[in-house]
Protein backbone atom coordinates (compact mmCIF):
# COMPACT_ATOMS: atom_id res chain seq x y z
CA UNK A 1 0.00 0.00 0.00
CA UNK A 2 0.59 3.74 -0.35
CA UNK A 3 3.31 4.88 2.27
CA UNK A 4 5.35 7.62 3.47
CA UNK A 5 9.24 7.11 5.37
CA UNK A 6 10.83 10.59 6.66
CA UNK A 7 14.03 10.93 8.42
CA UNK A 8 14.09 9.88 12.03
CA UNK A 9 14.22 13.08 14.35
CA UNK A 10 14.53 14.83 16.63
CA UNK A 11 16.69 17.38 14.25
CA UNK A 12 18.20 19.80 16.73
CA UNK A 13 19.83 22.86 14.84
CA UNK A 14 21.21 26.60 15.85
CA UNK A 15 19.68 29.67 14.48
CA UNK A 16 20.47 30.71 10.72
CA UNK A 17 21.52 26.96 9.91
CA UNK A 18 20.42 25.27 6.86
CA UNK A 19 17.59 22.60 7.09
CA UNK A 20 16.80 19.27 5.51
CA UNK A 21 14.05 16.65 6.58
CA UNK A 22 13.54 13.67 4.13
CA UNK A 23 10.58 12.43 2.95
CA UNK A 24 10.14 9.51 0.76
CA UNK A 25 7.53 7.96 -0.86
CA UNK A 26 5.22 4.93 -1.79
CA UNK A 27 2.52 5.34 -4.18
CA UNK A 28 0.75 3.39 -7.03
CA UNK A 29 -0.42 6.54 -9.32
CA UNK A 30 0.40 10.35 -8.99
CA UNK A 31 -0.29 11.63 -5.22
CA UNK A 32 -0.25 15.07 -4.79
CA UNK A 33 2.58 15.41 -1.62
CA UNK A 34 2.16 17.90 1.62
CA UNK A 35 4.26 18.98 4.49
CA UNK A 36 2.22 19.70 7.62
CA UNK A 37 3.64 21.59 10.51
CA UNK A 38 2.54 21.17 14.15
CA UNK A 39 3.59 23.51 16.45
CA UNK A 40 3.37 22.74 20.35
CA UNK A 41 0.57 22.37 21.47
CA UNK A 42 -1.22 23.23 18.53
CA UNK A 43 -2.97 22.11 15.49
CA UNK A 44 -2.03 20.73 12.00
CA UNK A 45 -1.54 23.65 9.78
CA UNK A 46 -0.81 22.99 5.99
CA UNK A 47 2.95 24.43 5.20
CA UNK A 48 3.52 23.66 1.68
CA UNK A 49 2.18 21.49 -1.18
CA UNK A 50 2.93 20.14 -4.40
CA UNK A 51 0.45 18.50 -7.21
CA UNK A 52 2.71 17.22 -9.89
CA UNK A 53 6.33 16.38 -11.00
CA UNK A 54 8.76 18.74 -10.67
CA UNK A 55 6.51 21.23 -8.98
CA UNK A 56 8.35 23.50 -6.32
CA UNK A 57 6.22 24.06 -3.18
CA UNK A 58 6.97 26.96 -0.79
CA UNK A 59 6.24 28.77 2.20
CA UNK A 60 7.57 31.03 5.04
CA UNK A 61 11.18 30.29 3.31
CA UNK A 62 10.54 26.44 3.14
CA UNK A 63 10.75 24.60 -0.13
CA UNK A 64 10.13 21.08 -1.24
CA UNK A 65 10.15 19.71 -4.80
CA UNK A 66 8.73 16.82 -5.96
CA UNK A 67 10.62 14.26 -7.52
CA UNK A 68 8.89 11.32 -9.39
CA UNK A 69 12.32 9.86 -9.98
CA UNK A 70 13.78 9.30 -6.64
CA UNK A 71 10.05 9.36 -5.04
CA UNK A 72 11.23 11.90 -2.29
CA UNK A 73 9.44 15.24 -1.45
CA UNK A 74 12.37 16.50 0.67
CA UNK A 75 11.74 19.95 3.13
CA UNK A 76 14.70 22.72 2.76
CA UNK A 77 15.20 25.84 4.41
CA UNK A 78 18.03 27.70 4.29
CA UNK A 79 17.82 29.60 7.48
CA UNK A 80 16.07 28.19 10.16
CA UNK A 81 14.44 30.32 13.38
CA UNK A 82 13.72 29.59 16.49
CA UNK A 83 10.49 29.77 16.10
CA UNK A 84 10.42 26.90 13.44
CA UNK A 85 10.76 24.45 16.31
CA UNK A 86 7.22 22.08 15.74
CA UNK A 87 6.99 18.61 14.06
CA UNK A 88 6.88 18.87 10.64
CA UNK A 89 4.78 16.10 8.69
CA UNK A 90 5.29 14.60 5.06
CA UNK A 91 1.93 13.36 4.21
CA UNK A 92 0.92 12.36 0.36
CA UNK A 93 -2.62 12.08 -1.58
CA UNK A 94 -3.80 9.70 -4.14
CA UNK A 95 -5.62 12.06 -5.99
CA UNK A 96 -9.34 10.62 -5.24
CA UNK A 97 -11.98 12.56 -3.96
CA UNK A 98 -12.19 11.84 -0.55
CA UNK A 99 -9.46 9.87 0.02
CA UNK A 100 -7.02 9.85 2.94
CA UNK A 101 -3.85 11.16 4.13
CA UNK A 102 -1.44 9.08 4.80
CA UNK A 103 1.30 10.80 7.18
CA UNK A 104 5.12 9.89 7.31
CA UNK A 105 5.62 9.84 11.48
CA UNK A 106 6.90 13.18 11.92
CA UNK A 107 10.21 15.04 12.27
CA UNK A 108 10.32 17.33 15.82
CA UNK A 109 13.11 20.50 14.86
CA UNK A 110 14.46 22.04 17.73
CA UNK A 111 16.04 24.97 17.14
CA UNK A 112 18.62 26.86 19.52
CA UNK A 113 19.40 30.71 19.83
CA UNK B 1 -9.61 33.59 6.38
CA UNK B 2 -12.14 30.82 6.74
CA UNK B 3 -11.02 28.00 8.92
CA UNK B 4 -12.46 24.26 10.33
CA UNK B 5 -13.38 24.51 14.37
CA UNK B 6 -13.75 21.69 16.68
CA UNK B 7 -15.32 21.55 20.33
CA UNK B 8 -14.44 20.65 22.76
CA UNK B 9 -10.78 21.28 22.96
CA UNK B 10 -10.30 18.93 26.06
CA UNK B 11 -12.34 15.80 27.03
CA UNK B 12 -12.02 14.40 29.18
CA UNK B 13 -14.77 10.88 30.27
CA UNK B 14 -14.94 7.66 32.23
CA UNK B 15 -13.99 4.32 29.97
CA UNK B 16 -17.22 3.20 28.57
CA UNK B 17 -19.18 6.41 28.26
CA UNK B 18 -20.23 7.81 24.84
CA UNK B 19 -18.53 11.13 23.71
CA UNK B 20 -19.37 12.95 20.72
CA UNK B 21 -16.81 15.47 19.22
CA UNK B 22 -18.02 18.47 17.08
CA UNK B 23 -16.22 19.94 13.82
CA UNK B 24 -17.48 22.32 11.86
CA UNK B 25 -16.28 22.38 8.23
CA UNK B 26 -15.07 25.35 6.26
CA UNK B 27 -18.78 26.31 4.34
CA UNK B 28 -17.87 25.62 0.73
CA UNK B 29 -16.18 22.22 1.20
CA UNK B 30 -18.01 18.95 0.59
CA UNK B 31 -15.32 16.54 1.78
CA UNK B 32 -15.42 15.78 5.54
CA UNK B 33 -12.22 13.82 7.43
CA UNK B 34 -11.52 12.62 10.94
CA UNK B 35 -7.62 11.61 12.13
CA UNK B 36 -6.05 10.51 15.47
CA UNK B 37 -2.86 11.27 16.63
CA UNK B 38 -2.13 8.98 19.91
CA UNK B 39 0.54 11.13 21.85
CA UNK B 40 3.69 11.10 20.16
CA UNK B 41 2.47 8.58 17.18
CA UNK B 42 1.29 9.50 13.68
CA UNK B 43 -1.35 11.37 12.54
CA UNK B 44 -3.53 8.24 11.26
CA UNK B 45 -7.01 8.41 9.06
CA UNK B 46 -10.19 7.30 10.86
CA UNK B 47 -12.59 8.13 8.12
CA UNK B 48 -14.05 10.48 5.27
CA UNK B 49 -17.16 11.23 4.16
CA UNK B 50 -19.01 12.63 1.29
CA UNK B 51 -22.68 13.42 0.00
CA UNK B 52 -23.89 12.19 3.66
CA UNK B 53 -22.24 8.74 3.61
CA UNK B 54 -18.47 7.47 4.39
CA UNK B 55 -16.61 6.76 1.59
CA UNK B 56 -13.28 5.39 2.82
CA UNK B 57 -12.79 4.24 6.61
CA UNK B 58 -9.63 2.55 7.72
CA UNK B 59 -9.15 -0.89 10.17
CA UNK B 60 -9.29 1.78 13.00
CA UNK B 61 -12.95 3.10 12.53
CA UNK B 62 -14.35 -0.33 13.80
CA UNK B 63 -18.47 -0.39 15.10
CA UNK B 64 -17.46 1.42 17.79
CA UNK B 65 -17.21 4.88 15.63
CA UNK B 66 -19.98 6.72 13.57
CA UNK B 67 -20.22 9.82 11.64
CA UNK B 68 -23.20 12.37 10.67
CA UNK B 69 -23.72 15.47 9.72
CA UNK B 70 -26.68 16.64 11.53
CA UNK B 71 -27.18 19.36 9.73
CA UNK B 72 -25.67 21.60 7.07
CA UNK B 73 -22.16 22.68 9.15
CA UNK B 74 -21.86 20.29 11.74
CA UNK B 75 -20.13 16.93 11.36
CA UNK B 76 -19.49 14.38 14.42
CA UNK B 77 -17.47 11.29 15.35
CA UNK B 78 -19.29 9.67 18.00
CA UNK B 79 -17.43 7.00 19.74
CA UNK B 80 -19.92 4.29 21.76
CA UNK B 81 -17.72 3.22 24.35
CA UNK B 82 -14.36 4.57 25.03
CA UNK B 83 -11.26 2.69 25.62
CA UNK B 84 -8.23 3.41 27.50
CA UNK B 85 -6.42 3.17 24.14
CA UNK B 86 -9.16 5.86 22.53
CA UNK B 87 -7.08 8.47 24.22
CA UNK B 88 -5.73 10.65 21.38
CA UNK B 89 -5.97 13.66 19.88
CA UNK B 90 -8.62 13.48 17.09
CA UNK B 91 -8.75 16.15 14.33
CA UNK B 92 -11.27 17.32 12.13
CA UNK B 93 -10.52 17.83 8.38
CA UNK B 94 -12.45 19.64 5.37
CA UNK B 95 -11.47 20.07 1.71
CA UNK B 96 -13.37 21.42 -1.45
CA UNK B 97 -12.28 18.79 -3.63
CA UNK B 98 -9.44 16.24 -4.13
CA UNK B 99 -6.71 18.94 -3.07
CA UNK B 100 -5.98 20.05 0.02
CA UNK B 101 -7.78 19.26 3.48
CA UNK B 102 -7.59 22.05 6.15
CA UNK B 103 -7.64 20.68 9.82
CA UNK B 104 -9.08 22.16 12.83
CA UNK B 105 -7.40 22.44 15.96
CA UNK B 106 -8.13 19.31 17.24
CA UNK B 107 -9.91 17.75 20.22
CA UNK B 108 -7.65 16.08 23.25
CA UNK B 109 -9.50 13.00 24.67
CA UNK B 110 -8.47 11.37 27.97
CA UNK B 111 -10.33 8.30 28.63
CA UNK B 112 -9.65 7.33 32.12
Amino acid sequence: GDSVTQMEGPVTLSEEAFLTINCTYTATGYPSLFWYVQYPGEGLQLLLKATKADDKGSNKGFEATYRKETTSFHLEKGSVQVSDSAVYFCALETNQAGTALIFGKGTTLSVSS
Amino acid sequence: EPEVTQTPSHQVTQMGQEVILRCVPISNHLYFYWYRQILGQKVEFLVSFYNNEISEKSEIFDDQFSVERPDGSNFTLKIRSTKLEDSAMYFCASSESAETQYFGPGTRLLVL
